[in-house]
């Protein structure tokens, strides 16, 4: 089945910096969630989404469930170095649940 | 609380044949997913049971299949093993809503 896009595939920043990624869908999706993964590990949810508009934080992460239902992103800020990982969304409909292709994030201390 | 657990976590099998993955869930976890993830597809959901039913279904053939225990614990069987069945297989539980989930180690099967 169709994965969703998810924007950028990898991001180099300095610590300290924000980061944003998004991920955007042809489908509508009733929820919307972030994992981050760490290597050797399984994915680990960060936030879950439930609510198109909705806004939610955890910590220095924030995500959003966008209003057209089609799309979500997610920003942390002020980087630090054990932020390091893959962080992928998924949308969940109807039975579904779909993922991006992930975002790997590195970050130089 | 101990956290999901799988087993084993590395696997070696040669083309053609079977293979069989274990995965215990949270304790009072009832759902418990199965997931594929490769480099080239990414995570790719396999299915998911529910009270030793399975609720959901993802797009795989029927060479992959599960069951579910009345103690909530899963396996997950791949017969006739293609090359393309690498993969590191994921499992995950959670309570009522299977996306409200939380991910095991994985096990990484290679297939020669």
């Amino acid at each position: 089945g169709q994965q969703l896009n998810q924007s950028p595939q990898s991001m180099f920043i300095q610590e300290g910096e924000d980061v944003s990624m998004n991920c955007t869908s042809s489908s509508i999706f009733n929820t919307w969630l972030w994992y981050k993964q760490d290597p050797g590990e399984g994915p680990v949810l960060l936030i879950a989404l439930y609510k198109a508009g909705e806004l939610t934080s955890n910590g220095r992460l924030t995500a959003q469930f966008g209003i057209t239902r089609k799309d979500s992103f997610l920003n942390i800020s002020a980087s630090i170095p054990s932020d390091v990982g893959i962080y992928f969304c998924a949308g969940y409909n109807n039975n579904d649940m779909r993922f991006g292709a992930g975002t790997r994030l590195t970050v130089k201390p | 609380k101990a956290g999901v657990t799988q087993t084993p976590r590395y696997l070696i099998k040669t083309r053609g044949q079977q293979v069989t993955l274990s995965c215990s869930p949270i304790s009072g976890h009832r759902s418990v997913s199965w997931y594929q993830q490769t480099p080239g597809q990414g995570l790719q959901f396999l299915f998911e049971y529910f009270s030793e039913t399975q609720r959901n279904k993802g797009n795989f053939p029927g060479r992959f299949s599960g069951r579910q225990f009345s103690n909530s614990r899963s396996e997950m069987n791949v017969s006739t093993l293609e090359l393309g069945d690498s993969a590191l297989y994921l499992c995950a539980s959670s309570f009522a809503e299977f996306y409200e989930q939380y991910f095991g180690p994985g096990t990484r099967l290679t297939v020669t």
